[in-house]
């Protein structure tokens, strides 16, 4: 079993459609927890960041993590086509910023105008 | 604008040649990551540096996989011999320790081995 677990989808849903996007994980000691943004043949780019459990809104996005059921989810309000791209869950265990992450496998996600 | 410059974008390279891909981390960072992606596997971690010095390597295949920080503008990944197993595209990511600062990304290298 891998660490973290993400249905790789794809998920194709209409302009305007709200967006659940899950993953789970493996490992009780990871206390932070993010979401990478990627577009085709681009870097991942953090797009949220939590500590713990508890949820995280920045805009249309909302991260919401639940250690008891070790359960991560992003949720993407009024959705348009330009946040069509994967979307890959990251984790770590505590300490000092910048230590290595374990990443999902991503999900595909393609919004139709 | 600071950015993480990963050369070459893209390589196309024969079974059992040497293939050498190098990294600019954000000035000032002092943590580098070498993540591989594939479609079956997703994005894995190979080596990561702090302060030039390798601080976990256990996800690369050491018989011919290297990563190297020659100083603190430069991290190299070199794959010697290389084999079409290691298709795939390698990112370089950086980040600053102590400052809960989270990992910038490269745009990558898509190397294809035939």
């Amino acid at each position: 079993q891998k660490e973290v677990e993400q249905d790789p989808g794809p998920l194709s849903v209409p302009e305007g459609a709200i967006v659940s996007l899950n993953c789970t994980y493996s490992n009780s000691a990871f206390q932070y927890f993010m979401w990478y943004r990627q577009y085709s043949r681009k870097g991942p780019e953090l797009l949220m960041y939590t500590y713990s459990s508890g949820n995280k809104e920045d805009g249309r996005f909302t991260a919401q993590v639940d250690k008891s059921s070790k359960y991560i989810s992003l949720f993407i309000r009024d959705s348009q086509p330009s946040d069509s791209a994967t979307y890959l869950c990251a984790t770590r265990k505590s300490g000092g910023g910048s230590e290595k992450l374990v990443f999902g496998k991503g999900t595909k996600l393609t919004v139709n105008p | 604008d600071a950015r993480v410059t990963q050369t070459p974008r893209d390589k196309v390279t024969e079974m059992g040649q040497e293939v050498t891909m190098r990294c600019q981390p954000i000035l000032g960072h002092n943590t580098v990551f070498w993540y591989r992606q594939t479609m079956m596997q997703g994005l894995e971690l190979l080596a990561y540096f702090r302060n030039r010095a390798p601080l976990d390597d256990s996800g690369m295949p050491k018989d011919r996989f290297s990563a190297e920080m020659p100083d603190a503008t430069l991290a190299t990944l070199k794959i010697q011999p290389s084999e079409p197993r290691d298709s795939a595209v390698y990112f370089c990511a950086s980040g600053l320790a102590l400052q809960g600062t989270e990992a910038f990304f490269g745009q990558g290298t898509r190397l294809t081995v035939v």
